[in-house]
């Protein structure tokens, strides 16, 4: 079985703080993916990232950088300088690299970011 | 880009109601999706469909229904409506490929059965 674990609920940050935003996950697949979502109070999710389990590179986007850590079964989402806009649900998921049904996400149950002006 | 629509943003109906809520996509994806989303659940899976006509069961299919009889399109079925099934509705697609493709998602419904 798959699992992703968002071990932070909500977090209120200053703006211009950093943040770091924890994503822990468990498989059993030896090929899978990541992936970072953002949902803003419209509702819409946003793809952010993938993240392919061969490749664990961290990434950095603008602002936004992921790092990636297989020996801990993690995949932590910084924002750097935060502003306003930033305030969202976030949320990590997996996907599994197996045939069959391997077109799930498993999602964690996400963490409410609140940038404070 | 990838264009995700869904028939209504709010929805209220009654309990026992039969309620269809439908998606369509633009960019010619062979997966969908239905999830619904819950305060302090996350984002849980209920049908997808991996081609026309197919579809498979997700983690919480009790109480719904699917139907894809076009490529673009995917309909959620609520049989009879119930309280607990007031919700946020999300849809959402991707392309068909051994890799990770990100999943497209749409609006959402939030849907209200009184």
């Amino acid at each position: 079985a798959q699992k992703v674990t968002q071990a932070q609920t909500e977090i209120s940050v200053v703006e211009k703080e950093d943040v770091t935003l924890d994503c822990v996950y468990e498989t059993r697949d030896t090929t899978y993916y990541l992936f970072w979502y953002k949902q803003p109070p419209s509702g819409e999710l946003v793809f952010l990232i993938r993240r392919n389990s061969f490749d664990e590179q961290n990434e950095i986007s603008g602002r936004y950088s992921w790092n990636f850590q297989k020996s801990t079964s993690s995949f932590n989402f910084t924002i750097t300088a935060s502003q306003v806009v930033d305030s969202a649900v976030y949320f990590c998921a997996l996907r599994g690299g197996s045939g069959g049904s391997n077109y799930k996400l498993t999602f964690g149950k996400g963490t409410l970011l609140t940038v404070n002006p | 880009d990838v264009k995700v629509t869904q028939s209504s943003r709010y929805l209220v109906k009654r309990t026992g109601e039969k309620v269809f809520l439908e998606c369509v996509q633009d960019m010619d994806h062979e997966n969908m999706f239905w999830y619904r989303q819950d305060p302090g659940l996350g984002l849980r899976l209920i049908y997808f469909s991996y081609d026309v006509k197919m579809k498979e069961k997700g983690d919480i299919p009790e109480g719904y229904s699917v139907s894809r009889e076009k490529k673009e399109r995917f309909s959620l079925i609520l049989e009879s409506a119930s309280t607990n099934q007031t919700s946020m509705y999300l849809c959402a697609s991707s392309l068909y490929q051994e890799e990770g493709n990100e999943q497209f998602f749409g609006p959402g419904t939030r849907l209200t059965v009184l």
